[in-house]
């Protein structure tokens, strides 16, 4: 079955320190892959998106994201974590390209990030 | 901020209510979403609705009843809801329900059943 797994519960970094969110997804071909983030009491907003092209995308808040078809991963990163990017990271995917279930976000488990001073 | 909107933020009701949420999105999307999130989980998608016709129920008690009067509202009627429905309520939109578009999410309902 498709699936997309965030294998990091919970992640703790430094103010400053570099972030690397991992995601990988169990799809026989490539979907559309999108990062959302979550603070607390609040809905979801749309860091970035891959559905074809280049396999590094920018994202806002400095974030970006690199595409692995042979890892299958798309995996978040930013290079200076500041404290207000503590927040629940979802990393989803729409799993059809065309007609069927391609509207269907198929989300990851999330990882939550705490950002120390 | 978020480009859609929803009304209330926070509601208490008791299960025998009768209630509504509201979603109202002005960037011309064609397609709108409702997702129930519990706490420290994924949203779980409720409904579609493309072009104002409901496109996908997957599989929600029938004390959930969605309704879309026109392309840019989106309403969610509660009734004899139970605790288990306490929850965060998402409504999404997106251009189009058929290219993978992604969807933008409002801050959400957070729904109290007493």
């Amino acid at each position: 079955a498709q699936s997309v797994t965030q294998p990091d519960i919970h992640i703790t970094v430094s103010e400053g320190a570099s972030l690397e969110l991992r995601c990988n997804y169990s799809y026989g071909a490539t979907p559309y892959l999108f990062w959302y983030v979550q603070s607390p009491g609040q809905g979801l907003q749309l860091l970035l998106k891959y559905f074809s092209g280049d396999t590094l995308v920018q994202g806002i808040k400095g974030f970006e994201a690199e595409f692995k078809r042979s890892q299958s991963s798309f995996n978040l990163r930013k290079p200076s974590v500041h404290w207000s990017d503590a927040a629940e990271y979802f990393c989803a995917v729409v799993l059809g390209r065309s007609g069927g279930s391609n509207y269907k976000l198929t989300f990851g488990k999330g990882t939550l990030l705490t950002v120390n001073p | 901020d978020t480009e859609v909107t929803q009304t209330p933020k926070h509601l208490v009701m008791g299960m025998t209510n009768k209630k509504s949420l509201k979603c109202e999105q002005h960037m011309g999307h064609r397609a709108m979403y409702w997702y129930k999130q519990k706490a420290k989980k994924p949203p779980e998608l409720m409904f579609v609705y493309s072009y104002e016709k409901l496109s996908i129920n997957e599989s929600v008690p029938s004390r959930f009843s969605p309704e879309c009067p026109n392309s840019s509202l989106l309403n969610l009627h509660l009734h004899a809801l139970q605790p288990e429905d306490s929850a965060l309520y998402l409504c999404a939109s997106s251009h189009a329900l058929d290219q993978g578009r992604p969807q933008h999410f409002g801050d959400g309902t957070r729904l109290s059943i007493l």
